[in-house]
């Protein structure tokens, strides 16, 4: 069966620091990849999604970058963080066009 | 534009009552309707799926309708348990889209009272 995987689960950094968020997926091959954030008592917004090694679609401009090194890893990534980048981070694949399937998740406190 | 929207966006009822919320899309073409249950730090979790073609589909407690006609969705509760606190999401495939590119509602967050 497949998993995915998000580290880490919460994680608190200061305002101009970088950040780097992992997700991994298990039991597929060649997913499509995607980031989402989801602010406090917001709905879900699309940052990235990816549909290879290499690629990626940004939906918004914005003070975040995604990096696909590997089939089944994908990376969110930030220089120097904002405070407005605050908020939970879910991965989610899928095979098959509209499935959708999300990680656990990772909560980000920028202070 | 493409949107879903919620309604309410939240609800407070007590334990073995029903409860229903309803989703509004505008998204054309459409492909298919998912709910998803979010329980509080979590991620969300696949309650029904339906196609435009489909009006009923059931999980558990969980009835889902669609009426591709008026675009409306509803998720229907029964019998609800405290284990049912949690946000709930309408989340819209536009049918153009070949990434598998969501569109999703704000949620409706449900908390169940003993």
């Amino acid at each position: 069966s497949q998993t995915i995987h998000q580290w880490p689960a919460t994680l608190v950094q200061p305002v101009g620091s970088p950040l780097s968020l992992e997700c991994t997926v298990e039991g597929t091959s060649n997913p499509n990849l995607y980031w989402y954030r989801q602010a406090a008592g917001r709905g879900l917004q699309l940052l990235f999604y990816s549909v290879g090694i290499g690629q990626i679609s940004s939906e918004v401009p914005q003070n975040l970058s995604a990096s696909r090194p590997q089939d089944r890893q994908f990376i969110l990534s930030s220089k120097k963080l904002l405070l407005s980048d605050s908020g939970f981070y879910l991965c989610a694949w899928n095979r098959v066009i509209y499935e959708q399937y999300f990680g656990p998740g990772t909560r980000l406190t920028v202070t | 534009k493409n949107q879903v929207e919620q309604s309410p966006q939240s609800l407070i009822i007590l334990e073995g009552k029903n409860c229903t919320l309803q989703c509004n899309y505008t998204v054309s073409p459409f492909s298919n309707l998912r709910w998803y249950k979010q329980d509080t730090g979590r991620g969300p979790v696949s309650l029904t799926i339906m196609t435009f073609s489909e009006n009923t589909k059931s999980n558990g407690r969980y009835t889902a309708t669609l009426d591709a006609d008026t675009k409306q969705s509803s998720l229907h509760i029964t019998a609800s348990q405290l284990s049912d606190s949690a946000s709930y999401i309408c989340v819209v495939s536009h049918g153009s889209s070949n990434t598998g590119k969501l569109i999703f509602g704000q949620g409706t967050t449900l908390q169940v009272k003993p």
